[in-house]
């Protein structure tokens, strides 16, 4: 299996700030890599896809960037809305698909 | 836009069969993958395995020999089979779609099983 490390696992923040969380995957993917945001008693929320495509409807303070092993979810100014637990996703061809173990961004 | 609703028993003995329909509306379950992906309380997701509306089907190594998941294109559905459950099966568990190399797109809102006697 493909292995996806994410880091921090939990972090603080204030409305405003810029955040980045990382995405670490144990071979390289190419830019098959995915960003989800989950609230809670919610199903998660496609943001980002195959590394950097800004999914429809969601706010362009969200980016990501990478590709092979390393990528990068980015809110430039957090927003209210924005506390929640956030996950990687590898879709590349190989088996299983796999997701980091989630960050949790709280309000600080 | 198409929307994903899971459906079956909340509450399942160990050593029992958990099975779960998803139903689709508002698109087609042709040329998708349609997947079940779970999150045990206070977990990440482990996906499960997926299904073509050929019948076609992949399942994680973690729970193959346990799991079936299958199509019923006339009703626009598919289905969760998952034998032999024990307390580590308890989770929440999501009907998702997606095209191959692409993302989940569609999630259902999850439906919470309860794996106890």
């Amino acid at each position: 299996d493909i292995q996806m490390t994410q880091s921090p696992s939990s972090l603080s923040a204030s409305v405003g700030d810029r955040v980045t969380i990382t995405c670490r995957a144990s071979q390289p993917i190419g830019t098959y890599l995915n960003w989800y945001q989950q609230r809670p008693g919610k199903a998660p929320k496609l943001l980002i896809s195959v590394a950097s495509n800004l999914y429809s409807g969601v706010p362009p303070r969200f980016s990501g960037s990478g590709s092979g092993t390393d990528f990068t979810l980015t809110i430039s100014s957090l927003q209210p809305e924005d506390f929640a637990t956030y996950y990687c996703q590898q879709s590349y061809a190989i088996l299983p698909w796999t997701f980091g173990q989630g960050t949790k961004v709280e309000i600080k | 836009q198409v929307q994903l609703q899971e459906s079956g028993p909340g509450l399942v003995k160990p050593s029992e069969t958990l099975s779960l329909t998803c139903t689709v509306s508002g698109g087609s379950i042709s040329s998708y993958y349609w997947s079940w992906i779970r999150q045990s309380p206070g977990k990440g997701l482990e996906w499960i395995g997926y299904v073509l509306d050929t019948g076609t089907t992949n399942y994680n190594p973690s729970v193959t020999g346990r799991v079936t998941i299958s199509v019923d294109t006339s009703k626009n559905q598919f289905s969760l089979r998952l034998s032999s459950v024990t307390a580590a099966d308890t989770a929440v568990y999501f009907c998702v779609r997606s095209r191959w190399l692409q993302p989940l797109d569609s999630w259902g809102q999850g439906t919470l099983v309860t794996v106890s006697s």
